[in-house]
């Protein structure tokens, strides 16, 4: 089985544009999460979507938002960038029917730079 | 709400020496724990989870951890050390105690192994 793949793996911006991500879970998944890492604060959650809603949300403001596909693909859109959105972006794709036993399976990270 | 404390920012051993990195969680619900692993430039790999099957859980690589409710730990141990061990760890926590179903993170430990 594939993996969770996410594109593009490095991006460069400037203060004030917009960037969307993009993440394809795992076959047969219909979660998934984004998270944010930065070596301040570390690894946090921003939001969940399952069957094209969303399930779960973090406390990020509403720069940061999110939508799913019908064939469970994920992007995330951070509008109006900051410097301290500089991070690498993490999707986790999980079977999202185990409760919180489920497993999640990361993607390799965006890597996204604002200048 | 769910926390997860690592201790010790950074731990080195030598090729072959014991390996413990430690983690201590905070919880009111019963807790669903996991350690991560995440090489330079990758996302994250699921070394280990613990749903309350067994307190003692058996990883990939080598590694394993145990739960013990009545210190609130789920330490992370290999017996020896090998060179490709040198990564950064993370114990998580999953669990409904904030009304939803997401990981939340300790701030990581860095292994690094000597030759």
């Amino acid at each position: 089985k594939a993996g969770v793949t996410q594109t593009p793996r490095y991006l460069i911006k400037t203060r004030g544009q917009q960037v969307t991500l993009s993440c394809s879970p795992i076959s047969g998944h219909r979660s998934v999460s984004w998270y944010q890492q930065t070596p301040g604060q570390g690894l946090q959650f921003l939001f969940e979507y399952f069957s094209e809603t969303q399930r779960n949300k973090g406390n990020f403001p509403g720069r940061f938002s999110g939508r799913q596909f019908s064939n469970s693909r994920s992007e995330m859109n951070v509008s109006t960038l900051e410097l301290g959105d500089s991070a690498l972006y993490l999707c986790a794709s999980s079977s999202g029917t185990s409760g919180s036993t489920d497993t999640q399976y990361f993607g390799p990270g965006t890597r996204l730079t604002v200048l | 709400a769910q926390s997860v404390t690592q201790l010790g920012s950074h731990v080195s051993v030598s090729e072959g020496a014991l390996v413990l990195l430690r983690c201590n969680y905070s919880s009111s619900v019963p807790p669903y724990l996991f350690w991560y692993v995440q090489y330079p430039n990758q996302g994250l790999q699921l070394l280990l989870k613990y749903t309350s099957a067994a307190t003692l859980v058996k990883g990939i690589n080598g590694f394993e951890a145990e739960f013990k409710k009545s210190e609130t730990s789920f330490h992370l141990t290999k017996p020896s050390a090998h060179m490709s061990d040198a990564a950064e760890y993370f114990c998580a926590v999953s669990g409904w105690d904030t009304g939803r179903r997401a990981l939340t993170f300790g701030s990581g430990t860095r292994l690094q192994v000597q030759p």
